[in-house]
């Protein structure tokens, strides 16, 4: 079946660099477009971004330069790269189709 | 960016209760709008896509209407298991972007 799980750190430090990866099960990443979505403590879904199955990557202007989605499809993984994180970066971070979730990652953004 | 607004920010509801959830887009999108469900902890189920599109394996109590820019997500007969938070998301233009939910909560 369908699945998707992301992998990364708890804790990050201030201004430094985050990395998750999801790895995916069930379905090719030539077939389905996996986003990224995060979600504050709280608060609400904010889309990040996407690796559409072409190849190709579109994120969401909020995140500036900071944000960079990349794939490994022998490894059936999507990644993703933030970088000059802040407090409010604090969230969950999940990836997902549009029918399927990994089940995220909580994130805390330390100084 | 369109923004979505979701209307009531929180129902209160009885079991039993059929409710009507709003969604109103900034500018028209066709039926470009999703329905989750999100539960405390959980990651979002998608209930309802491309605004009336049902989901294998969500039940048949949940359905969804609208086009252009009004959208509503109906769940008739309320269920205990159905009390969470509730958010639409339109992919008709980038960036995807989602409303601020609405909480449906036991009156």
């Amino acid at each position: 079946q369908v699945q998707l799980k992301e992998t990364g750190p708890d804790l990050v430090q201030l201004t430094q660099t985050l990395s998750i990866t999801c790895t995916v099960s069930g379905f090719s990443l030539t077939t389905y477009n996996v986003h990224w979505v995060r979600q504050p403590p709280g608060k609400g879904l904010e889309w990040m971004g996407a690796m559409w199955n072409g190849g190709g990557t579109d994120y969401n202007s909020a995140f500036k330069s900071r944000l960079s989605i990349s794939r490994d499809t022998s490894k059936s993984q999507v990644f993703l790269k933030m970088n000059s994180l802040q407090t409010d970066d604090t969230a969950k971070y999940f990836c997902a189709t549009k029918e399927y979730w990994g089940q995220g990652v909580m994130v805390t953004v330390s100084s | 960016d369109i923004v979505l607004t979701q209307s009531p920010a929180t129902l209160s509801v009885t079991p039993g209760e059929s409710v009507s959830l709003s969604c109103r887009a900034s500018q028209g999108i066709s039926t470009s709008i999703h329905w989750y469900q999100q539960k405390s902890n959980e990651s979002p189920r998608l209930l309802i896509k491309y605004a009336s599109q049902s989901i294998s394996g969500i039940p048949s109590r949940f359905s969804g209407s609208g086009s252009g820019t009004d959208f509503t997500l109906s769940i008739n007969r309320v269920e205990s298991e159905d009390f969470s938070v509730y958010y639409c998301q339109q992919s008709y233009s980038l960036p995807l972007t989602f409303g601020s939910g609405t909480k449906l909560e036991i009156k």
